[in-house]
């Protein structure tokens, strides 16, 4: 069935460094992916999509690229913040419902 | 437009009662999904509804239920509740297949 594997946290980091979050997915044939960020207390916002291969998905300085070759739609960011410290799920939509499978989520804190 | 609007934020509940938690989407979205968050199992899929029917179900047992009605509002029902039914209980909207889900900010349910 479909799923998602996502790289684990947590993820410290200092302000202003590169981020990375690993994201890999099983799916037949070639689902939407997503991803998702969750501030405490809060449900999910989300961050940016990708809906076939080769597609960039960006939003706030983050960007996801499809890669179909390798399964992948790792999280990238150029710059961190303080306020980008939130819990981060990648997902893919199921190709036939609305059926969202989501990874496990990875923490990402920023220290000033 | 307005988002999606989960009542009430919070409820606690003593075993073996029943609960009923509410879902508003955002106008024009027909389908309605729900997800269950914990922090062992991350999130699951309950089920999803369009158009008032039941599309497709989570591996959950039968005391998990929901409805939607013919104005997409949806309600999700948890009968003889258990402690480990203790969650975050979100549900998204989506306006068709393979797009993005909108969520709304959750209803936490603690079980006593």
């Amino acid at each position: 069935g479909d799923s998602v594997t996502q790289m684990e946290g947590p993820v410290t980091l200092s302000e202003e460094a590169f981020l990375t979050i690993n994201c890999t997915y099983t799916a037949t044939g070639y689902p939407s992916l997503f991803w998702y960020v969750q501030y405490p207390g809060e449900g999910l916002q989300l961050l940016l999509k990708a809906t076939k291969a080769d597609d960039k998905g960006s939003n706030k300085g983050f960007e996801a690229t499809y890669r179909k070759e390798t399964t992948s739609f790792h999280l990238e960011k150029g710059s961190v913040q303080v306020s980008d410290s939130a819990v981060y799920f990648c997902a893919l939509s199921d190709l036939n419902s609305n059926q969202f499978y989501f990874g496990t989520g990875t923490s990402l804190t920023v220290i000033p | 437009k307005a988002g999606v609007t989960q009542t009430p934020r919070y409820l606690i509940k003593t075993r073996g009662q029943q609960v009923t938690l509410s879902c508003s989407p955002i106008s024009g979205h027909r389908s309605v999904s729900w997800y269950q968050q914990t922090p062992g199992q991350g999130l699951q899929f309950l089920f999803e509804y369009f158009s008032e029917t039941q599309r497709n179900k989570g591996n959950f047992p039968g005391r998990f239920s929901g409805r939607q009605f013919s104005n997409s509002r949806s309600e999700m029902n948890v009968s003889t509740l258990e402690l480990g039914d203790s969650a975050l209980y979100l549900c998204a909207s989506s306006p068709r297949e393979r797009t993005e889900a909108f969520f709304g900010q959750g209803t936490r349910l603690t079980v006593v």
